[in-house]
């Protein structure tokens, strides 16, 4: 299986920051990843696809990057509505893997 | 406006079984594969078993391969897993996923919010 290390598993950040999270391909995935937005209680939320695509309706704040097995994903501008978890996963092979999630809060 | 709902969850005993439910609406049922993503309490999310749209593929996860059973009715909209031999390591709110993709699943633009499943005795 692929093994997704996403870093960090926790971050705060003051409103209007800048938030960046990181993914790391345990093999050569190409552009096949994604991001996701999980908060408590809710539907998981596709924010990126293939890397860099940003899904209909997601607000421009989020941005997505990378390639092969090195990926970042920024929030240009952090909002009190960002509060949540955040998972990177790959569907470039069977099983589909996600990295362990960030837990984004604010200061 | 496209949902999903999941239902069926609830309290087993180890090593007994469960039928899992997602009910969706909103979109052309048959046109997408489907999947379940399940997360355990304190973990992250793990995905379990696909299912093309027409049916006739179906995926599985090591963990969960052999002891359970993805099906989809496309008269009735609704996707279905089947599970038994539950461990504890079972345990897990279990989500329903609608893939991008109609063939071989690929990645998941609409979640339900999910279905507890419990395992203890």
């Amino acid at each position: 299986d692929i093994q997704m290390t996403q870093s960090p598993s926790s971050l705060s950040a003051s409103v209007g920051d800048r938030v960046t999270i990181t993914c790391q391909a345990s093999q050569d995935i190409s552009n096949y990843l994604n991001w996701y937005q999980h908060k408590p209680g809710k539907a998981p939320k596709l924010l990126i696809y293939d890397a860099s695509n940003l899904e209909r309706g997601v607000p421009s704040r989020f941005s997505g990057s990378g390639s092969g097995t090195d990926f970042t994903f920024t929030i240009s501008s952090l909002q009190p509505e960002d509060v949540a978890t955040y998972y990177c996963q790959q569907y470039d092979n069977l099983p589909y893997t996600f990295g362990q999630g960030t837990k984004l809060g604010i200061k | 406006e496209a949902q999903l709902v999941e239902s069926g969850g609830g309290l087993v005993q180890p090593g007994g079984s469960l039928r899992l439910s997602c009910a969706a609406s909103g979109f052309t049922f048959s046109n997408y594969a489907m999947s379940w993503v399940r997360q355990a309490p304190g973990r992250g999310l793990e995905w379990v078993s696909g299912i093309s749209g027409s049916g006739s593929s179906t995926y599985y996860a090591d963990s969960v391969q052999g002891r359970s059973t993805i099906s989809r009715d496309s008269s009735k909209n609704t996707l279905s897993l089947h599970m038994n031999s539950l461990r504890a390591e079972d345990e897990a709110v279990y989500y329903c996923a609608k893939d991008i993709n109609s063939g071989y699943p690929r990645y998941f633009d609409l979640w339900g919010r999910g279905t507890l499943v419990t395992v203890s005795s």
